[in-house]
């Protein structure tokens, strides 16, 4: 069994660039959801996926956005750079279910100047 | 709005010592609790879930309604049990959204 996967490790961009961060479900997972981790802070929900549909969202701004695609893998989008969105992101799949447990990736920690 | 309290960021005990990690939440709903922990240089994993009432790695945490607190607790500690443990809550009114606790440094001294 593959766990859940995540690239790049870092990133470094400017402010006004736009970054795709990528996760890799773990097998047999339907569900993919990404959090932000800002130093010194817990995760942040920023949003999950769902069988390709958004299925709930954090308070986080129109520009990030996600995919998820048919082997429910992943991607997060984030437009417009601004200095505040540097930090660790992490995704977590999980088979959507009474007793769903969310697997956690390493994270791609972005830096942005 | 829920949210999850840890009150210490950094808890520091001996070898043999208890443990207690305090979390408190304020959510409106029938909340179901979680506590993750990250030891160093790897991933977030879950290390218990309130439904499930089990021990694991010597590690117990009881959902208080009344006090709305889910500590997490320890009769002796050791020293691989040194990590971040962060408490998390689940919404499932949102997508089943995790909303986590700003995490305690476990530090356990020998």
């Amino acid at each position: 069994e593959t766990g859940v996967t995540q690239s790049p490790t870092h990133l470094i961009k400017t402010r006004g660039q736009q970054v795709t961060l990528r996760c890799s479900s773990q097998s047999g997972h339907n569900t993919v959801s990404w959090y932000q981790q800002a130093l010194g802070q817990g995760p942040q929900f920023i949003f999950q996926y769902y069988r390709e549909e958004e299925n709930g969202r954090g308070n986080f701004p129109p520009r990030f956005s996600g995919l998820q695609f048919p082997n429910y893998s992943s991607e997060l989008n984030v437009n417009a750079l601004e200095l505040d969105d540097s930090a660790l992101y992490l995704c977590a799949s999980s088979f959507s279910g009474v007793q769903e447990t969310q697997y956690f990736g390493p994270g791609t920690r972005l830096l942005v100047l | 709005a829920q949210r999850v309290t840890q009150p210490e960021k950094l808890l520091s005990v001996f070898k043999g010592a208890p443990v207690e990690l305090k979390c408190n939440y304020s959510y409106s709903g029938s909340p179901e609790l979680f506590w993750y922990v990250q030891y160093s240089r790897q991933r977030l994993q879950l290390l218990l879930r309130h439904i499930s009432r089990e021990s694991i790695k010597g590690f117990t945490a009881d959902l208080n309604k009344g006090e709305t607190s889910f500590h997490l607790k320890k009769p002796f500690a050791q020293e691989e049990d040194s990590a971040m443990y962060y408490c998390a809550l689940k919404r499932r009114e949102y997508g089943n959204k995790l909303v986590f606790g700003a995490g305690t440094i476990l530090r356990v001294k020998s």
